[in-house]
């Protein structure tokens, strides 16, 4: 597709239970980011994926908090053992890293996380 | 470390009223400024940038910002709002020169635009 497409869209799980949330960028996309858009607290970053280099990780809010990126393109973000507080929407990002680099971000529409 | 401020987490005008809405950054290097809009239950969608070009930099529905490097400022402005504005509006700020990395947002403003 032409834009960042994420899944699913909307999940509902119990507390304890762990999820996966996938986010496929732009095609030839080389950097992937991830954040948390909680009520009133804006958008967390929490991990930033570029090319082949390790990712920074430093925005991840606890170690039950993993994503990972096969093959420089789809991400997968996990989180074990979800808590109430882990209740957010989480928002892929790409962009495109090129000699003109000028930082723009291009989202998904978001996987909306509700932990009963 | 960069930061971002975004001064009010609501804004009401009345359409056809100017709108302002407030951004200002901290960063030890050049910033590049991002103005971004979410609509309702959408992703975010670039509304315009600055990177180190022109000072006033125009963007998509009319919307302007312009960076004002003395008052670390950079807040986007409409002459007229429209009832199409409403939504939520987040500034953001990155390392400008060159390098790549994650973009740093406020908290977001909500603007609701009242006929």
């Amino acid at each position: 597709g032409a834009g960042v497409s994420q899944s699913p869209s909307n999940k509902v799980t119990e507390k304890g239970k762990d999820v996966e949330l996938r986010c496929d960028p732009i095609s030839g996309h080389t950097a992937l980011y991830w954040y948390r858009q909680s009520l009133g607290q804006g958008l967390e970053f929490l991990i930033y994926f570029q090319g082949n280099s390790a990712p920074d990780k430093s925005g991840l809010p606890s170690d039950r908090f993993s994503a990972e990126r096969t093959g420089g393109s789809v991400s997968t973000l996990t989180i074990q053992r979800t808590q109430q507080e882990d209740s957010a929407v989480y928002l892929c990002a790409s962009s495109s890293y090129s000699g003109d680099y000028t930082g723009e971000l291009f989202f998904g529409e978001g996987s909306r996380l509700t932990v009963l | 470390a960069q930061s971002v401020t975004q001064l009010g987490s609501h804004v009401s005008v009345s359409e056809g009223a100017l709108v302002l809405l407030r951004c200002n950054y901290s960063s030890s290097v050049p910033p590049y400024l991002f103005w971004y809009v979410q609509y309702p239950n959408q992703g975010l969608q670039l509304l315009l940038k600055y990177t180190s070009a022109a000072t006033l930099v125009k963007g998509i529905n009319g919307f302007e910002a312009e960076f004002k490097k003395s008052e670390t400022s950079f807040h986007l402005t409409k002459p007229s709002a429209h009832m199409s504005d409403a939504a939520e509006y987040f500034c953001a700020v990155s390392e400008g020169g060159g390098s790549q990395g994650n973009l740093i947002f406020g908290k977001g403003t909500k603007l609701s635009v009242k006929p």
